[in-house]
């Protein structure tokens, strides 16, 4: 079965550089989200976004911000990047309020 | 918001053996209770759930066990084996309105050969 898809899967920047993470949902998924899981950490909640609107917000900087797009694909933008960015992201999704499935995550590593 | 608490944080089994992991939330109008299994270098892989108008299921060798009243909820592995070995987070809704998840601070579980 299709899986959510992220890109790129590793990812090198410095310090007050921008970022890019693109996310793939599951086919006929309509809601994305995303986690930040530092090392020996669990996730946690970003953002959501339900037919492409903003559905919840959690601890995200205001430094980070998000969209999902017209055909439900999300990306996470990530500006003047310090090194406590360093972490893994994930993407989940769903259909509607169903189980949220992860996808493989993204490895920032801020330099 | 929720809050969840699991225990414990590490757990080692010989191989065969049951692994139990047990988790308490804080909000009573919780009621979607997922468990996931992370692999290292891996995303958490959802490997079963429970609503809160079931107090229990089956999935092969894992069960979840819901008690509402106490708000907690358990995870069981029976026969484990090698490839079972893993970090497990539980997890609970953040409110009720959406679906944004707070996770648990994950069981390391070893399984020895």
């Amino acid at each position: 079965a299709a899986g959510v898809i992220q890109s790129p899967r590793h990812l090198i920047k410095e310090k007050r550089e921008t970022a890019t993470l693109k996310c793939y949902p599951i086919p006929r998924h309509d809601t994305v989200y995303w986690y930040q899981q530092g090392p020996g950490q669990d996730p946690q909640f970003l953002i959501s976004f339900y037919e492409k609107m903003q559905s919840d917000k959690g601890s995200i900087p205001d430094r980070f911000s998000a969209q999902q797009f017209s055909d439900y694909h999300s990306e996470l933008n990530m500006s003047s990047l310090e090194l406590g960015d360093s972490a893994l992201y994930f993407c989940a999704s769903s259909l509607g309020r169903g189980g949220q499935y992860f996808g493989p995550g993204t490895r920032l590593t801020v330099t | 918001g929720e809050n969840v608490e699991q225990h414990p944080s590490t757990l080692s089994v010989q191989e065969g053996d049951s692994a139990v992991i047990k988790c308490t939330y804080s909000d009573s109008a919780s009621n979607y209770f997922p468990w996931y299994k992370q692999e290292l270098g891996k995303g958490p892989q959802l490997i079963i759930d429970i609503r809160s108008n079931v107090g229990e299921k089956k999935d092969q060798r894992i069960a979840v066990t819901l008690n509402k009243t106490a708000k907690h909820f358990s995870l069981h592995i029976t026969e484990t084996q090698p490839e079972d070995s893993a970090v497990y987070f539980c997890a609970a809704p953040n409110n009720n309105a959406g679906n944004m998840l707070t996770f648990g601070g994950g069981t390391r579980l070893m399984v020895k050969p």
